[in-house]
């Protein structure tokens, strides 16, 4: 397992169309979070799973946000219709169950560039 | 106010300095991360803290339930440290961010 696993890495949409990213976690880790982080802004917390369930959707999911993890391992983040205001850095982490994990609680992925045109 | 705080905002310092950067934060916590973010690189994590001390190579973190604060220090600093350091608390399922120290160790 060589960590959490984004694909893919740089993505450019003509707004209105939909995107779609995925992140493979560390397969041990019951717990996927999803991040958007802007640029010099720090990650701003989307959603996360815990196992298949959907467990929190922040605020800053509007309705055109959506994202699924089936059988509980791999996630997709999906946005519809996309806007200029869409451009970030998405990010994805894995994590086991809080106090546990070792030295590394959360192990994040590289990361999709979308940028919206 | 900011839940979770950082100084300095930036930090410029000589290679073989000694470097702390210091977090506190105002809410319950499960556990302090402190993280490193290269330039247009991800995220790696290099700390999970809830409480006392960890050592990893030339980097130390401490932290002070207490007190509700936390440092991350390098020792023999060296300009591949440069990146921008984030203290995130975690609370059940998210975490908190920190606004980041940007490190610039010159050689």
């Amino acid at each position: 397992d060589t960590g959490v696993s984004q694909n893919p890495r740089h993505k450019i949409t003509k707004r209105g169309q939909n995107v779609t990213f995925r992140c493979d976690p560390i397969s041990e880790h019951n717990r996927l979070y999803w991040y958007r982080q802007t640029l010099g802004q720090g990650p701003e917390f989307l959603t996360y799973f815990q196992n298949e369930a959907q467990l929190e959707k922040s605020r800053l999911l509007s309705d055109r946000f959506s994202a699924e993890r089936p059988k509980g391992s791999f996630s997709t983040l999906e946005i519809q219709r996309t806007e200029q205001g869409d451009s970030a850095m998405y990010l994805c982490a894995s994590s086991s169950t809080p106090g546990t994990g070792g030295f590394y609680g959360y192990t994040f992925g590289s990361g999709t560039r979308l940028t919206v045109v | 106010k900011n839940e979770v705080e950082q100084s300095p905002q930036n930090l410029t310092a000589q290679e073989g300095e000694f470097i702390t950067i210091n977090c506190s934060y105002s809410v319950g916590i499960s556990a302090l991360h402190w993280l490193q973010q290269h330039p247009g690189g991800g995220i790696v994590s290099l700390f999970m803290l809830s409480s006392g001390k960890k050592k990893h190579g030339r980097l130390i973190a401490t932290i002070n339930i207490q007190e509700k604060h936390s440092s991350l220090h390098i020792t023999a600093s060296h300009p591949r440290d440069s990146a921008v350091y984030i203290c995130a608390v975690g609370s059940n399922y998210q975490l908190i961010w920190g606004a980041g120290t940007k490190l610039i160790i010159k050689p």
